[in-house]
């Protein structure tokens, strides 16, 4: 079974712009979830989503956003991006995202680095 | 803001012993505790969950639970190389649903 996919790999843009990075899940998992990694604040959560449907959102501003899709890959945008930005974006994938399963525990992918320039 | 505090790193064992992790949590409502295990360059990965007071045993790690003291420990058996990793402890703040907050990791190398 294919892991979490996460494309692309890297990206550098400039400040000021855009960028859209993309996850695709294990199959059959319909919980997404991304994470900012970055060597000063360490893992931190962005939102999470089940079913098309954001469910929890993190303490990041609105120029942070995503989605999910009926086939469950998902979607995150920055907006606006700031040298602060620069980081590992890890997208999480779980079969139920119900915490209390056993049998549903997160699953990360490689990450998109993420250098604003 | 819920916290997660991991005891500062790095720490240094020799093959073949006890590496012990700890970590303390603010939010008294937490019901889901994780340890993740990430390799440099790597995603982490789940090493083991503990949603009950007391211990929980799998191979060569044990994970301990204090809800009161608000206290999750990590312990590794027989330390080996292959060990050698940054530790990452996680409490779940999203109720049934994931949303993790991580401690910043303490990072563990075993020495041959």
């Amino acid at each position: 079974k294919a892991g979490v996919t996460q494309t692309p790999r890297y990206l550098i843009k400039t400040r000021g712009q855009q960028v859209t990075l993309s996850c695709s899940p294990i199959s059959g998992h319909r919980s997404v979830s991304w994470y900012q990694q970055t060597p000063g604040q360490g893992l931190q959560f962005l939102f999470e989503y089940f079913s098309e449907t954001q469910r929890n959102k993190g303490n990041f501003p609105g120029r942070f956003s995503g989605r999910q899709f009926s086939n469950s890959r998902s979607e995150m945008n920055v907006s606006t991006l700031e040298l602060g930005d620069s980081a590992l974006y890890l997208c999480a994938s779980s079969l139920s995202g119900d915490v209390s399963w056993p049998n549903s525990p997160l699953h990360f992918g490689n990450g998109t680095r993420l250098t604003v320039t | 803001q819920k916290e997660v505090e991991q005891n500062s790193g790095p720490l240094s064992v020799p093959e073949g012993a006890i590496a012990s992790l700890n970590c303390t949590y603010s939010d008294r409502v937490s019901q889901s505790f994780f340890w993740y295990r990430q390799y440099s360059g790597k995603s982490p990965e789940l090493i083991m969950s503990i949603y009950s007071n007391g211990d929980k045993e799998d191979g060569r790690f044990t994970a301990q639970l204090n809800k009161a003291s608000q206290y999750v420990s990590l312990l590794i058996r027989d330390s080996q190389p292959s060990d050698s990793a940054t530790y990452l402890c996680a409490v779940n703040s999203g109720g049934s649903n994931y949303k993790l907050t991580f401690g910043k990791g303490t990072l563990l190398t075993v020495n041959p």
